[in-house]
């Protein structure tokens, strides 16, 4: 079976420090990863995704993560936030053939204080 | 473009009134995706069509709701009866190329049912 498993529910940080927010998965098949974010009263904007190429991807706004086979993990870092990053942020694994099934994370909300 | 587009952005209803919420996807896109979203349940996909044809409809929680897809240009959502528990933010995407490819979401229809 498939699953995502986003451990913080709620991340606090300061305005320029270090962010990392932790996505673990489980699937029987190679999936696709993606990191969605949603500020508020918005739809969701991808992030950035991971389709089996490089296992360090890059993403929009200064974001990137690390997909981890042997962990069955794919945490989301950014080296210093800013106030605009505080927004509620989904892991999400496509799985199947033709990605029919999705699964999202529960969400992490991360918070920045100045 | 302008995105997905969806209306009516609120919708306020009465228990045991039929509700259909509408969805223009990203002209060229051919996958589109319903979404709930409460706090409760976080964010669930209900069903994911493909060139028209629904795909997968699992997520669809029960025979009061039914989507259609008549044309690539249009999506509707219904809920008839709908029900206090229905109330939520309703979420269409769309992508190029399935569950595999980045989805564009549009700002969503806040449902409130009394």
């Amino acid at each position: 079976a498939q699953s995502v498993t986003q451990l913080d529910s709620h991340v606090s940080v300061s305005e320029g420090t270090p962010v990392l927010l932790r996505c673990n998965y489980s699937s029987s098949y190679s999936p696709s990863l993606f990191w969605y974010v949603q500020h508020p009263n918005k739809g969701l904007q991808l992030l950035l995704k991971y389709t089996s190429a490089a296992t360090l991807v890059k993403g929009i706004n200064g974001f990137e993560a690390e997909f981890k086979k042997s962990e069955t993990s794919f945490h989301l870092t950014k080296p210093s936030a800013h106030m605009s990053d505080a927004a509620e942020y989904f892991c999400v694994v496509s799985v199947g053939q033709a990605g029919t099934a999705l699964i999202f994370g529960k969400g992490t909300t991360l918070s920045v204080s100045s | 473009d302008a995105g997905v587009i969806q209306s009516p952005r609120h919708e306020v209803t009465e228990m045991g009134q039929e509700v259909t919420l509408r969805c223009k996807p990203i002209s060229g896109h051919n996958s589109l995706f319903w979404y709930r979203q409460t706090m409760m349940r976080g964010l669930e996909l209900l069903i994911y069509f493909n060139n028209n044809v629904p795909i997968d409809d699992s997520g669809m929680p029960e025979d009061r709701f039914s989507a259609k897809m008549p044309n690539a240009s249009f999506s509707t959502l219904k809920i008839q009866p709908s029900e206090p528990r229905d109330s939520a933010v309703y979420f269409c995407a769309s992508s190029l190329a399935g569950g595999l490819d980045e989805q564009f979401f549009g700002p969503g229809t806040r449902l409130t049912v009394l």
